[in-house]
């Protein structure tokens, strides 16, 4: 199975700060990862796939790159409804596997 | 709009079989390139995918879940069912489905989830 590791565990930050969360997996998945943003109590909600591409109604302040085992998501302005938990998730071999979070807070 | 939504028993027994529906509006399980996943989430823990179904009823599983899970689909009524066999306290999570985008290779629409609970 290929794992998906996530840094930092818990990232503390201000309204308008650029933040970066990482994924690294175990093997190279291509450009197979998708990012998701997740509230307490609510279901998650993708925000970009296939690494880099911003999903429909997801402001241009979040971006993602990478390719093989290492991505990254980028929130270039922090708003304050970003304050969330963020995972990715990867594709290999029709298996997927999500990282274990990434919960962004208010610094 | 599509929309997902789960639905099943809130607490099961140790050793008993879970079945959850999963019904959807707004998408057809037939289209190419679609399908409908399950992933859980134990309290205050990560999401865990456990399976999915593909418009052409292919499926796959969790490997460390296989021997215990079966998705199946009825297209005609917009649902999908998955059973969990020999449930077990460490199962205790919410439950989402989501739609899956084979173009996407993400979820991209999910359910809010539904709670389990295994307890005797």
């Amino acid at each position: 199975d290929i794992q998906m590791t996530q840094s930092p565990s818990t990232l503390s930050a201000s309204v308008g700060d650029r933040v970066t969360i990482t994924c690294r997996a175990s093997q190279s998945i291509s450009s197979w990862l998708a990012w998701y943003q997740q509230k307490p109590g609510k279901a998650p909600k993708l925000l970009m796939y296939q690494a880099s591409t911003l999903e429909s109604g997801v402001p241009s302040r979040f971006s993602g790159s990478g390719s093989g085992t290492e991505f990254t998501l980028t929130i270039s302005s922090l708003q304050p409804d970003d304050f969330a938990t963020y995972y990715c998730q990867q594709y290999n071999s029709y298996s997927y596997t999500f990282g274990q979070g990434t919960k962004l807070e208010i610094k | 709009q599509i929309t997902l939504k789960e639905s099943g028993p809130m607490l099961v027994k140790p050793t008993q079989t879970l079945t959850l529906t999963c019904t959807f509006s707004g998408f057809s399980l037939s289209a190419s390139g679609l399908g409908v996943g399950w992933v859980r989430q134990p309290p205050g823990k990560a999401l865990e995918w456990l399976a999915l179904i593909y418009w052409d009823d292919n499926k796959r599983y969790s490997p460390s879940l296989k021997s215990r899970l079966t998705i199946t689909k009825d297209t005609s009524k917009n649902q999908v069912v998955l059973r969990m066999t020999n449930m077990d306290p460490v199962d205790t999570a919410t439950y989402f489905c989501a739609r899956y985008g084979s173009g996407k290779v993400a979820f991209d629409i999910w359910g809010q989830g539904t709670m389990v609970t295994v307890s005797s």
